[in-house]
């Protein structure tokens, strides 16, 4: 297990409400990165967050926004949610260094309904 | 545009088979590239990251290739185990952007008793 958490496990909202994810990354990794995975698809880059900026981004709507907190840790916020927005959504920590690579926390599922 | 694709979607294998999982990608340059295991509901382990300078990776019964001038990677799997059913995807991460990484659809794999 990597020592990436994520919360919560599950969540169901209604179309149009806003939801908050959140993701704690391991210890030592300065750098966050959310990926959304629709069921029977791969994971698809939603944007990264390295010292509280945002460090990158995927073709995501505005809706979909997030924040890095000095302790590294982080949030997902997607607004005006829509049925399309049901998905496993995954955060990953990582560092700038090196191989780059990162460990992967163990997912939140969002049911949009 | 970096477009990464695996084949087959689906295997199903007798226990104790060897085999191979197939990954391309479309643009050859790349930082490294990496394969996870993904067991159904949950977050991804990472099994073998290759750097584009590297040729081959292993780890136990796992062993995973690049050849980066033709777009391919290929895991290969010796002596399967029915532990070893689950969806193995594969991810580049491009040279251009190294906070990101871009995945195929994943082959779920089956290893029956």
């Amino acid at each position: 297990e990597t020592g990436v958490t994520q919360s919560p496990t599950h969540l169901i909202k209604t179309r149009g409400q806003q939801v908050t994810l959140r993701c704690s990354s391991q210890s030592g990794h300065n750098t966050v990165s959310w990926y959304q995975q629709a069921l029977g698809q791969g994971p698809q880059f939603i944007f990264q967050y390295y010292r509280e900026e945002e460090n990158g981004r995927g073709n995501f709507p505005p809706r979909f926004s997030g924040l890095q907190f000095p302790n590294y840790s982080s949030e997902l916020n997607v607004n005006a949610l829509e049925l399309d927005d049901s998905a496993l959504y995954l955060c990953a920590s990582s560092t700038q260094q090196g191989a780059y690579e990162q460990y992967f926390g163990p997912g939140t599922r969002l049911t949009v309904t | 545009k970096q477009e990464v694709t695996q084949i087959p979607a689906a295997l199903s294998v007798p226990e104790g088979e060897n085999l191979v999982l197939n990954c391309s990608f479309t643009d050859s340059a790349i930082y490294n590239l990496q394969w996870f295991r993904q067991d159904p509901g949950k977050g991804l382990t990472s099994l073998l990251l290759i750097q584009s300078s590297q040729r081959e990776q292993t780890s136990g019964r796992l062993n995973a290739s690049l050849d980066k001038s033709s777009g391919r990677s290929t895991l290969y799997i010796a002596a399967s185990q029915p532990g070893d059913s689950a969806t193995y995807l594969c991810a580049v991460r491009p040279r251009s952007n190294t906070g990101k990484l871009i995945f195929g659809q994943g082959t779920t794999l089956q290893v029956k008793p």
